[in-house]
């Protein structure tokens, strides 16, 4: 069976620092992974995915994460934190031979302090 | 504009009635997903259906119905037999069938409250 793990509830940055958020995951075969963020209230909103290919992901909001197959993660990075990014984040897996389910991490909400 | 609409919004019901949350979506996807989320426990599959007349039971699926007569639309009802019905619902689709790289495009939720 596929999972996720964000092992952080909550991760708290000042403005203009990095920020980092975790995520690990477990397969059977190869994944696809996936970030998503949630603001208050609202649907999840897509910001990267890892496929096949470089491990360095950009995506969207100046966003970008780190495939690292060894030691089965796939963190979230943003090398100058805003406030505005202060929201519910979710990494998400797929398995390529297990089908067309999605399995998501239990969320870290990311605090930015001005 | 497309995307994916829930309706409604809130919506509140007394224990022991079913209640239908709908979800349309004109972006011509194939697959639909349904979706319960918790505080601090994530999203969790409910059901998901990858064709019209065909649809698949989640880690979740006890205590709901869904029906896909139509590819535009998935409504899940959440009957008297689910034990903890009060949560927020996600509806997702996403663009093609088999298409295990493609991200899931969401709904903007609904929030129900059981008493």
């Amino acid at each position: 069976a596929q999972s996720v793990a964000q092992p952080e509830d909550q991760v708290n940055v000042a403005e203009g620092n990095p920020l980092t958020v975790k995520c690990t995951y477990s397969v059977s075969g190869n994944p696809y992974l996936f970030w998503y963020v949630q603001y208050p209230n609202r649907g999840l909103q897509f910001l990267l995915k890892y496929i096949t290919g470089d491990n360095l992901v950009k995506g969207s909001y100046g966003f970008e994460a780190e495939f690292n197959k060894s030691q089965t993660s796939f963190h979230l990075k943003k090398p100058s934190a805003l406030v505005s990014d202060s929201a519910l984040y979710f990494c998400a897996v797929r398995d390529r031979e297990g089908g067309n389910k999605l399995t998501f991490g239990g969320g870290t909400r990311v605090l930015v302090k001005p | 504009d497309g995307g994916i609409t829930q309706s409604p919004k809130y919506l509140f019901r007394k224990e022991g009635q079913n209640v239908t949350l709908s979800c349309e979506q004109n972006l011509n996807h194939d697959a639909m997903y349904w979706y319960r989320q918790d505080p601090g426990q994530g999203l969790r599959l409910i059901y998901y259906s990858q064709i019209v007349n065909d649809f698949q039971k989640g880690d979740i699926a006890e205590g709901y119905s869904v029906s896909r007569e139509k590819k535009e639309s998935f409504p899940l009802t959440v009957t008297s037999a689910q034990k903890n019905p009060t949560a927020f619902y996600l509806c997702a689709s996403s663009p093609q069938t088999g298409g295990y790289n493609s991200p899931l495009h969401f709904g903007n939720g609904t929030r129900l409250t059981v008493t």
